[in-house]
């Protein structure tokens, strides 16, 4: 079964808005989260990783400013979209590795839309 | 030049036939490859990991890999019309690291 979901599955905005986007790891444990980004018919980019108890790590490019990233718990990690423009619009995807593992599990994805 | 690199495809194969996907790689010090397949709509789902140079064999899966060439590759025999997804690899450095992620190569099995 899923071990990590993410909620909502799927969002409609008006661009301005900010939208919260929740991953949770299910039966683990996660002191580390990963956020990617994937537009249509490309593959997915690492957008930054979560850390338990610290700040968020960025990838190069992105805007930590616009894109907040809460670590709440061990398993819960948070993506707020902030002021949403059309261009934001993506398949945004959280993943975990479990217990430390290489291993990492992918959410089943959410589906931004933004008017 | 991309860390991880695939060949988009489409990669069009006939219904039991072997699909024969590769996958380079940049970075020497990368200790752990992954090939994961995601559906069209759906995120990625985990079909094989290696670790260590050689062949894995899961069912219908077959992982190969060759850290002095950098070189890792996914075999499917016996493709089957569900096998039709994009194909992604995998790349990391250490356990809990980042994943970098290839292209994907597009396949499509014809019955």
């Amino acid at each position: 079964g899923a071990v990590v979901s993410q909620h909502p599955s799927w969002v409609i905005c008006k661009s301005g808005t900010s939208v919260k986007i929740e991953c949770r790891s299910l039966d683990f444990q996660a002191t580390t989260m990963f956020w990617y980004r994937q537009f249509p018919k490309q593959s997915l980019m690492l957008m930054a990783t979560s850390n338990e108890g610290s700040k968020a790590t960025y990838e190069q490019g992105v805007e930590k400013d616009k894109f907040l990233i809460n670590h709440a718990s061990l398993t819960l990690s948070t993506l707020t979209v902030t002021s949403a423009h059309p261009e934001d619009s993506s398949f945004y995807i959280c993943s975990a590795p479990r217990n430390h593992q290489e291993t990492q599990y992918f959410g089943p994805g959410t589906r931004l839309l933004v008017l | 030049q991309k860390e991880v690199e695939q060949n988009s495809g489409p990669l069009s194969v006939p219904e039991g036939a072997i699909a024969s996907l590769n996958c380079t790689y940049s970075d020497r010090v990368s200790q752990s490859f992954f090939w994961y397949r995601q559906y069209s709509g759906k995120s990625p789902e985990l079909i094989m990991s290696i670790y260590s140079n050689g062949d894995k064999e899961d069912g219908r899966f077959t992982a190969q890999l060759n850290k002095a060439s950098q070189y890792v590759s996914l075999l499917i025999r016996d493709s089957q019309p569900s096998d039709s997804a994009t194909y992604l690899c995998a790349v990391t450095q250490a356990a809990g690291n980042k994943l970098t992620f290839g292209g994907g190569t597009r396949v499509l099995v014809k019955p």
